[in-house]
């Protein structure tokens, strides 16, 4: 079955300090991997999104980390803010089919 | 301007009902989900509708049935509601669906409580 495994679960970090969100994924056929911001009581909005064939994708604080051969893929926010305390979903598609999100990681970053 | 829209945003009704939650969307896609949030904030993709013509049913209980008139709205009917049904449901668009890549847009969501 189709999966993509997303971890920690949550994540406390300081102001100022970076943020790690990790996902790992088994299916091959995936050829697409954004990430998702949700704040409470919104939808999810497309954050930086990345293919498999770049390693890496950076779009202000936030960057996209893909090791392919590992199948893994991961967010790092820079100068983390107290605004950037969300939900962080990873997520994948395979070509032609639907999109597979991770499990979401509830980001709380301190003053 | 609302790019996906859902009404009503909170609804609570009892076990047994039957209830409907209206999206439409002003972005021109041609592509229309719906997927369930429960409270452990996890994401399923539950119908998509691609021109108005399902074509992707998940697993999804048939008291779930899913409507478009046209290619801007998808509606989701939900009959003889159940306490399990109680979940956050998010109405979604995109352009195109056979192609990887196509930023999926979603609206605010559609908070549901069954008791």
């Amino acid at each position: 079955q189709q999966q993509v495994k997303q971890s920690p679960q949550s994540l406390i970090v300081q102001k100022g300090g970076i943020s790690i969100i990790n996902c790992a994924y088994e299916n091959t056929a995936f050829d697409y991997f954004p990430w998702y911001q949700q704040f409470p009581g919104k939808g999810p909005a497309l954050l930086i999104a990345i293919r498999p064939d770049v390693s890496e994708k950076k779009e202000g604080r936030f960057t996209i980390s893909f090791n392919k051969s590992a199948k893994q893929f991961s967010l790092h926010i820079m100068d983390s803010q107290p605004g950037d305390s969300a939900t962080y979903f990873c997520a994948a598609r395979p070509y032609t089919d639907k999109l597979i999100f991770g499990t979401g990681t509830r980001l709380q970053v301190f003053p | 301007d609302t790019a996906v829209s859902q009404t009503p945003k909170y609804l609570v009704t009892q076990m047994g009902n039957d209830k409907s939650i209206k999206c439409e969307q002003n972005l021109g896609h041609d592509t229309m989900y719906w997927y369930k949030q429960d409270s452990k904030k996890f994401l399923k993709i539950m119908f998509s509708y691609n021109n108005k013509e399902l074509i992707i049913n998940e697993t999804v209980p048939n008291r779930f049935s899913p409507k478009s008139p046209d290619k801007a709205h998808l509606n989701l009917h939900i009959n003889s509601l159940e306490l399990g049904d109680s979940a956050v449901y998010f109405c979604a668009s995109s352009q195109g669906v056979r192609s990887s890549g196509n930023t999926i847009y979603f609206g605010e969501g559609s908070w549901l409580t069954v008791v």
